[in-house]
């Protein structure tokens, strides 16, 4: 499965728009992209996953560039709730499930 | 959504002494399920996928006789610690597959399970 590269942290304001990125530039194309979060001394919690096309759920959106090397996650209206380490992964069907996590992007959202 | 459940929460035992740790889909079936480990500030790390009614498989470096998998049912995984030591102290995380078997959705993560070894 590709590796994923993600900023360490950052910061976001309480009701505006998280964007958070990350790099899969050696992802194959039957590679999904899977973002799960992980809130402190929790089980991580699944947000979204997608192929090639954009997707949105009602917790976030997906935007995958055409190249599918990047992807951006976006929580579009953050709460304090929503500080947490958030995953993103790169994985094939034929692996599914043994998700090999990274170090993740620290979101802290502040009032 | 579908619920994956972790019993204990928390333990804590003395060196030496074998703990237990219980994972279940509770509202589906689950022919995969997975143990993760996580150490503090560190990320999570697969330990090995359980297969229900076969052996388990363990991710390389994984000491199979220390940590016992059993998937004897469609919902219940367990995963013991034997001879646990300080070192073996950590958050156990299970996730089981409730895809049916598609591959492509979602996997849902138990609460995790901490154990301290003294």
């Amino acid at each position: 499965d590709a590796k994923t590269t993600q900023p360490t942290s950052m910061d976001c304001a309480e009701g505006r728009a998280a964007n958070l990125p990350c790099n899969h530039s050696t992802i194959s194309g039957n590679e999904y992209v899977y973002w799960y979060r992980q809130i402190h001394s929790q089980g991580p919690q699944y947000i979204i996953h997608g192929l090639k096309n954009n997707e949105t759920n009602e917790m976030a959106s997906l935007i995958i560039t055409e190249d599918r090397k990047s992807s951006t996650l976006i929580l579009p209206h953050a709460t304090l709730r929503d500080t947490a380490v958030y995953y993103c992964i790169a994985m094939t069907t034929d692996s599914w499930g043994k998700f090999q996590f990274g170090a993740g992007t620290q979101v802290v959202v502040t009032p | 959504g579908a619920v994956v459940s972790q019993h204990p929460s928390w333990v804590i035992c003395k060196s030496g002494t074998s703990v237990k740790i219980e994972c279940r889909s509770l509202d589906f079936q689950a022919t995969t399920m997975f143990w993760y480990r996580q150490f503090p500030k560190q990320s999570l790390m697969l330990m090995a996928t359980s297969n229900e009614g076969s052996k388990a498989t363990y991710e390389q470096g994984v000491e199979k006789d220390k940590f016992l998998i059993n998937h004897a049912s469609l919902t219940l995984s367990t995963l013991t610690v034997t001879s646990a030591h300080p070192e073996d102290s950590s958050f156990y995380i299970c996730s089981a597959d409730g895809t049916s078997g598609s591959n492509t959705g979602e996997l849902f993560f138990g609460e995790g399970s901490r154990l301290t070894v003294l």
